[in-house]
């Protein structure tokens, strides 16, 4: 059964970096075909992809969000990351992990991680 | 890149169908066949319910279905559940090697 978990702060302070991790379970991270993503989803709001790495290293981010996100990933260690600098308040949103596995979309997901911007 | 349009609200009574569109662009959902369709109960991660315009995963009922015409797709629930209440998420892959989402439609069951 796959799974994944986020982790990381619940709260960030303005101007700082967001960093989440994002554990894998229950197949291989190092599938060909498998990409790795990040979304999040401010209260009440919709969607926003925020960007998606191979298991290669290669990488693709949300164009508005570009210069200020890395996302890495640990396939000996069964995990991808993100890094967002200098968060502001826009930026408090439910962050979710989401994997393009079995088919073209994102077919997994984590339950989410609740990320908070402010002093 | 801006948000796929869809409309804000729809609902459908018992046993009834709705069908939600998602507007893009030829960019967007009318350059690809990479559109998909997520269910979200309040709380919860999203679902994946139908990838690449039509198709569906393994263990989501054939009440739902996904078509395409042009720059708009269209998600269509058959035989409306109570289970099927929740918000629904349309995505299409971007020309600028993205993805982009809609603005989220709230489904309601009478």
């Amino acid at each position: 059964q796959v799974q994944l978990q986020e982790s990381g702060p619940g709260l960030v302070k303005p101007s700082e970096t967001l960093s989440l991790t994002c554990t894998f379970s229950g197949g291989s991270i190092s599938s060909g075909s498998s990409y790795w993503n990040w979304i999040r989803q401010p209260a009440g709001k919709g969607l926003e992809w925020i960007g998606r790495i191979y298991t290669s290293g290669s990488t693709n981010y949300n164009p508005s969000l570009k210069s200020r996100v890395t996302i890495s990933i640990d396939t000996s260690n069964r995990q991808f990351s993100l890094k967002l600098s200098s968060v502001t308040a826009a930026d408090t949103a439910v962050y979710y992990c989401a994997g393009r596995i079995e088919v073209t979309a994102f077919d997994y997901w984590g339950q989410g991680a609740l990320v908070t911007v402010s002093s | 890149q801006s948000a796929l349009t869809q409309p804000p609200s729809a609902s459908g009574s018992l046993g009834q169908s709705v069908t939600i569109s998602c507007t893009g662009t030829g960019s967007d959902v009318g350059g690809y066949n990479y559109v998909s369709w997520y269910q979200q109960h309040p709380g919860k991660a999203p679902k994946l319910m139908i990838y690449e315009v039509s198709k569906r995963p393994s263990g989501v009922p054939d009440r739902f279905s996904g078509s395409k015409s042009g720059n708009t797709a269209s998600l269509t629930v058959s035989g409306l559940q109570a289970e099927d209440e929740a918000d629904y998420f349309c995505s299409s892959y971007v020309s600028s090697i993205s993805f982009v989402f809609g603005t989220g439609t709230k489904v309601t069951v009478l």
